[in-house]
């Protein structure tokens, strides 16, 4: 099964508002880090957060860790309609060799309506 | 400088052709990896290569699927045989070091736009 889950799977709100996603994981992380995906093609590299942080920020993005509970969220402000798409979290997981595979959820397929 | 490049974009076979998909990564990444992503999901790993070896290919399905790094820059991910179920987008990505725990720059695996494997 994927290591992260991505809640919900579909959101749409209106341009303006803010987008909460939320990412759940089994096991121990190195890092935790969020993609975007217009289109089924290339991801888009947002944000990355070590497994020592709490909290990061980047532009309209806020991203928030919790290793206690195995969960990270996604905070969009202020939606724009150019912020449709899917996104994906991603965990790169601790330990086991050369485990540097990143291991994504289901995506959470985003609408900001204008 | 450039981003990671696919090529081709689109690929369209027949059943039981053999395939090859070129994934030229960003310059000076020494890792490079291997993604398949199939419609509604997200992406799954394939094969990751540090330097020239591949460090870890516990994603690759089956034999049927091979990848080489000869020189440690380009990768050309193969596939014999080709069977429906290949048929996905099959995304190539690259960081500047494969070792955890240094920083997040180094470790950000930058992605490609793809190749969209369609076998029929």
């Amino acid at each position: 099964s994927q290591q992260g889950e991505e809640d919900p799977q579909a959101l749409s709100i209106q341009e303006g508002e803010n987008a909460t996603m939320n990412c759940s994981y089994k096991t121990s992380i190195n890092n935790l880090q969020w993609y975007r995906q217009n289109s089924g093609r290339g991801l888009v590299h947002l944000i990355l957060i070590r497994s020592n942080e709490r909290e990061k920020h980047s532009g309209r993005l806020r991203v928030t860790l919790d290793t206690s509970k195995k969960s990270s969220s996604l905070l969009i402000t202020a939606s724009r309609a150019a912020d449709t798409a899917s996104y994906f979290c991603a965990t790169d997981v601790r330990g086991g060799g050369s485990a540097r595979q990143l291991t994504f959820g289901s995506g959470t397929q985003l609408t900001v309506l204008p | 400088g450039a981003g990671v490049s696919q090529t081709p974009s689109n690929k369209v076979t027949e059943k039981g052709k053999y395939v090859e998909l070129r994934c030229d990564p960003i310059s000076g990444h020494t890792a490079l990896y291997w993604y398949r992503q199939s419609l509604g999901q997200g992406p799954e790993f394939l094969i990751y290569f540090q330097g020239t070896g591949a460090a870890d290919d516990s994603g690759l399905p089956n034999d049927r699927f091979f990848a080489v790094r000869p020189e440690g820059s380009v990768s050309t991910l193969k596939i014999q045989r080709t069977e429906r179920g290949d048929s996905a987008v099959y995304l190539c990505a690259s960081s500047l070091i494969g070792l955890a725990g240094t920083s997040p720059t180094q470790e950000t695996q930058y992605f490609g736009p793809g190749t969209r494997l369609l076998v029929l």
